[in-house]
């Protein structure tokens, strides 16, 4: 049992350029969310998504866009890639029904240079 | 808004020692769960533990147990027995609840926990 696979694991862009950051689930989950991480801080909340064709913004969305067109795919977009988007990206997914507890992929390290 | 506080930004324990690190929040909520994760140097987040809000007793896990204050909204974990393998950021965690549930999971800044052979 995969659970959730990001790809890729490390990434480095140029200002400007963008990219996909990929999410993938084989647990059925409902639920998918993605979080960023920056140094010496806890993970904030971009965007989520309670099930296929549903999306919607977390606390940090402004950068960011989603889709989410299959239960299992719940891709990361980056546009214009900026400095400030430099962090750790983790993709989760719950099943929503008995608790809130996340089941997280192994992350993307992002570097914008 | 509803917040989570780790007040502790590092700290440091012998080898099989016992050590606690702290955690409070803030919510209008009355059923609700909590979570501590662990994340080592490989980055991966783990589920050390979770507690559920109505429960009296504290979980435990192993050697991971929680003291669950509800009235002071303080949800501290406690690691008994303490191995090198423990050595990692912990963070302490509380569902953003709003009208039609929780949109996933909002995180204090972390414990940064070393292990001192």
């Amino acid at each position: 049992n995969a659970g959730v696979t990001q790809t890729p694991k490390f990434r480095i862009l140029k200002i400007g350029q963008s990219m996909t950051l990929q999410c993938t689930q084989d647990m059925n989950h409902n639920y998918m969310y993605w979080y960023r991480q920056d140094p010496g801080m806890g993970l904030k909340l971009i965007y989520y998504s309670v099930g296929a064709g549903i999306t919607d913004k977390g606390e940090v969305p402004n950068g960011y866009n989603v889709s989410r067109s299959t239960t299992e795919d719940f891709p990361l977009r980056l546009e214009l890639a900026a400095p400030s988007q430099t962090s750790v990206y983790f993709c989760a997914s719950s099943t929503h029904e008995e608790d809130e507890k996340l089941f997280f992929g192994s992350g993307t390290q992002l570097s914008v240079l | 808004a509803q917040t989570v506080t780790q007040s502790q930004p590092e700290m440091s324990v012998q080898e099989a020692e016992t050590v606690t690190l702290s955690c409070t929040y803030d919510t209008s909520e009355s059923d609700y769960y909590l979570f501590w994760y662990k994340q080592p140097p490989s980055r991966q987040m783990i589920l050390v533990i979770r507690q559920e809000a109505y429960k009296q007793q504290n979980a435990t896990e192993n050697r991971f147990s929680v003291n669950f204050q509800k009235a002071a909204k303080s949800f501290s974990l406690k690691i008994s027995d303490s191995q090198l393998g423990d050595a990692a950021m912990y963070f302490c965690a509380y569902p953003m609840y709003s009208g039609g549930g929780a949109d996933g999971l909002t995180f204090g800044k972390g414990t940064h926990l070393i292990i001192q052979p």
